[in-house]
């Protein structure tokens, strides 16, 4: 079993709808990063967070840290937010700089 | 303030050869990690540096390596390349790498091996 678990795997929605992407972990993380990565760019930080909720935009995450698990919603999604989401974090102790991930949630919009 | 800057932005390389990749941080911060990113294993943790030094390392052969000047750019390097090297690494700089330690992630370097 993977440390941290996101799903679905793939996400196709229209454009308008609100998508949920969902990140469940075992390692002790205090904190957690959501990721977006454009196919062939880079990779940027949307929010980290370790309790409660973030806003940006149409973004929004979700942290519970009891129940180990995080949510990221997009309101009214459009096609350029198509892209693949990950979610993880940092496991504390000796983990110095290491962030564990998942595999990522591939998310289409379609118009 | 400048992002996080990797160069070069595409290699393309021999097997055998050997190749080395440019990280620098965003101003201030002194916890440099890497990261190796292919599709069928998504990103796997490589190695961090803080203050010149290797702090945390994970499970790569050591063919992989790499080192931080005093100005917190790193630099890392892989030996002997081999196909399955070819990936994209990808570099985020922290203030000090602890667990609640917000990353920066650069636009990555992709390596093919041919």
């Amino acid at each position: 079993k993977n440390e941290v678990e996101q799903s679905p795997q793939n996400l196709t929605a229209q454009e308008g709808e609100f998508i949920t992407i969902n990140c469940s972990y075992s390692v002790g993380i205090s904190a957690l990063h959501w990721l977006q990565q454009h196919p062939g760019g880079g990779i940027v930080s949307l929010f980290m967070l370790s309790s409660g909720k973030k806003k940006h935009g149409r973004l929004i995450a979700t942290i519970n840290i009891q129940e180990k698990h995080s949510s990221l919603h997009i309101t009214a999604s459009h096609p350029r937010d198509s892209a693949v989401y990950i979610c993880g974090g940092n496991a504390g102790g000796t983990s110095y700089g290491k962030l564990t991930f998942g595999q990522g949630t591939i998310l289409t919009v379609h118009p | 303030k400048a992002g996080v800057t990797q160069t070069p932005r595409y290699l393309i390389k021999t097997r055998g050869q050997q190749v080395t990749l440019s990280c620098s941080p965003i101003s201030g911060h002194r916890s440099v990690s890497w990261y190796q990113q292919t599709p069928g294993q998504g990103l796997q943790f490589l190695f961090e540096y803080f203050s010149e030094t290797q702090r945390n390392k994970g499970n790569f052969p050591g063919r992989f390596s790499g080192r931080q000047f005093s100005n917190s750019r790193s630099e890392m390097n892989v030996s002997t390349l081999e196909l399955g090297d070819s990936a994209l690494y990808l570099c985020a700089s922290s203030l000090a790498g602890g667990r609640n330690t917000e990353a920066f992630f650069g636009q990555g370097t992709r390596l093919t091996v041919v």
